[in-house]
């Protein structure tokens, strides 16, 4: 079955960056690709972007350029997503999703995700 | 990069009454790449609706989605106390609207 398992809470000081990972399982991972979306405390869900895990093709958030970076391993079906120059409205669960791309665009809704990875930015 | 409205902000209705929720698109979406999702406290959010009007695999017939181009509605027919939550709609690979919050009245 479909698993995507994500990294452990993390606690950060205001200026520092971190790098949340999503392990893939029970798919071919090269074959799709991964979605990033985040939600603040008590906010909606804010889409981050999103990485074909074909080609590294990458697609952020416009709010984000320049300080997110979204990667993957294929050999460890892995994708990492790592946000630099933290601030205390990066505080968030940060989840990962799997979705299907043709021609560089995301042809399928998202039915499975990872867990969430709490992220706290604080002084 | 389209911008998508939900309203209202919240709802309250009661166990059994139909819920109306609407999600607007500042441009013309493709009905095929519109999907509905649910949320509840502490979960990620699941999947109910695909293609403006599918239902995904295992969500009841009570749900129902439809519309076109820039105005797109789910409905609830009889809400049941699970379906208390926070809907969101989202064009595949773009940002989602906002959200509704279906509370219990």
């Amino acid at each position: 079955q479909v698993q995507l398992v994500q990294s452990g809470a993390e606690v950060k000081k205001p200026g520092a960056s971190v790098k949340v990972s999503c392990k893939a399982s029970g798919y071919t991972f090269t074959s799709y690709g991964i979605s990033w979306v985040r939600q603040a405390p008590g906010q909606g869900l804010e889409w981050m972007g999103w990485i074909s895990a074909y080609n590294g093709n990458t697609n952020y958030a416009q709010k984000l350029q320049g300080r997110v970076t979204m990667t993957t391993d294929t050999s460890t079906s892995t994708a990492y997503m790592e946000l630099r120059s933290l601030r205390s409205d990066d505080t968030a669960v940060y989840y990962c999703a799997r979705v299907t791309m043709a021609r560089g665009v995301i042809i399928s809704p998202t039915v499975y995700w990872g867990q969430g990875t709490l992220v706290t930015v604080s002084s | 990069e389209i911008v998508l409205t939900q309203s209202p902000g919240t709802l309250s209705l009661s166990p059994g009454e139909r819920a109306t929720l609407s999600c607007r698109a500042s441009q013309s979406v493709s009905s095929s790449y519109l999907a509905w999702y649910q949320q509840k406290p502490g979960q990620a959010p699941r999947l109910l609706i695909y293609g403006a009007s599918s239902r995904a695999t295992g969500i009841p017939d009570r749900f129902s989605g439809s519309g076109s181009g820039t105005d797109f509605t789910l409905t609830i027919s009889r809400l049941e106390p699970e379906d208390f939550a926070v809907y969101y709609c989202q064009q595949y690979g773009s940002p989602f609207g906002p959200g509704t919050k279906v509370d219990i009245k």
